[in-house]
């Protein structure tokens, strides 16, 4: 079944250190997002792409990094992490819809605690 | 600035009655409307969606209501069913600059239905 999968499920990792979060898609298709829940606050985006050569910063990309290897993968980066990006991050993807909306298709997550 | 609201964090129904899941929105831009339901360790899942030019949309036990002078929905959920405890988050869609659109979520209502 298409799918998007998110690695690893759960990490925990150090102030300071560099982490990289993965997600790939076998939907095909050309957006894909990267969102971070917080308790009390919903999802918020922080980075999105429309397609390989098209990066473009969310509501809340500072501190954070992408990187779009190829149509179905789309990594996310804390170069230097901090207790305050402790949270579950998600992604998502989705094709152009019918005028601008498109249902965007998440994966499971990832929890990321930075101590 | 929470453009997108949903001020009830928790309801409690029980099997058989209705449940009502409301939410709020300040930007009269947003032209779409969606609901996502998320079980604990799975990404959100779409549910159910409004264009801005509808005040009603219906499918099975799911109706949504948009009241576009009030900026507010609602979900209805006719007959809640155990199975529909989960999370349900309200989002909005508005248009991105350059195309594509955006999804602002509200911070999700935790729906328990009883036995």
């Amino acid at each position: 079944d298409a799918d998007v999968t998110q690695t690893p499920r759960n990490r925990i990792t150090k102030t300071g250190k560099r982490i990289m979060l993965e997600c790939s898609q076998t939907k095909g298709h050309d957006r894909m997002y990267w969102y971070r829940q917080d308790p009390g606050l919903g999802l918020r985006l922080i980075y999105y792409s429309f397609d390989v050569k098209d990066i473009n910063k969310g509501e809340i990309s500072d501190g954070y990094s992408v990187s779009r290897q190829a149509q179905a993968k789309f990594s996310l980066s804390l170069e230097s992490a901090i207790p305050n990006q402790t949270a579950l991050y998600f992604c998502a993807t989705s094709k152009p819809g019918q005028g601008y909306y498109n249902e965007q298709f998440f994966g499971p997550g990832t929890r990321l605690t930075v101590l | 600035d929470q453009q997108v609201k949903q001020n009830s964090p928790s309801l409690s129904v029980q099997e058989g009655r209705i449940s009502i899941l409301n939410c709020d929105y300040t930007n009269s831009m947003f032209d779409y409307f969606l609901w996502y339901k998320k079980y604990p360790a799975e990404g959100p899942t779409f549910l159910i969606s409004i264009s801005s030019i509808k005040d009603k949309n219906e499918d099975g036990r799911f109706t949504v209501f948009l009241n576009k002078s009030a900026k507010h929905l609602s979900l209805h959920i006719v007959p809640s069913q155990p199975g529909d405890s989960a999370v349900y988050f309200c989002a909005a869609s508005g248009r991105l600059t350059g195309g594509g659109n955006k999804l602002t979520f509200g911070t999700g209502t935790q729906l328990k239905v009883e036995l």
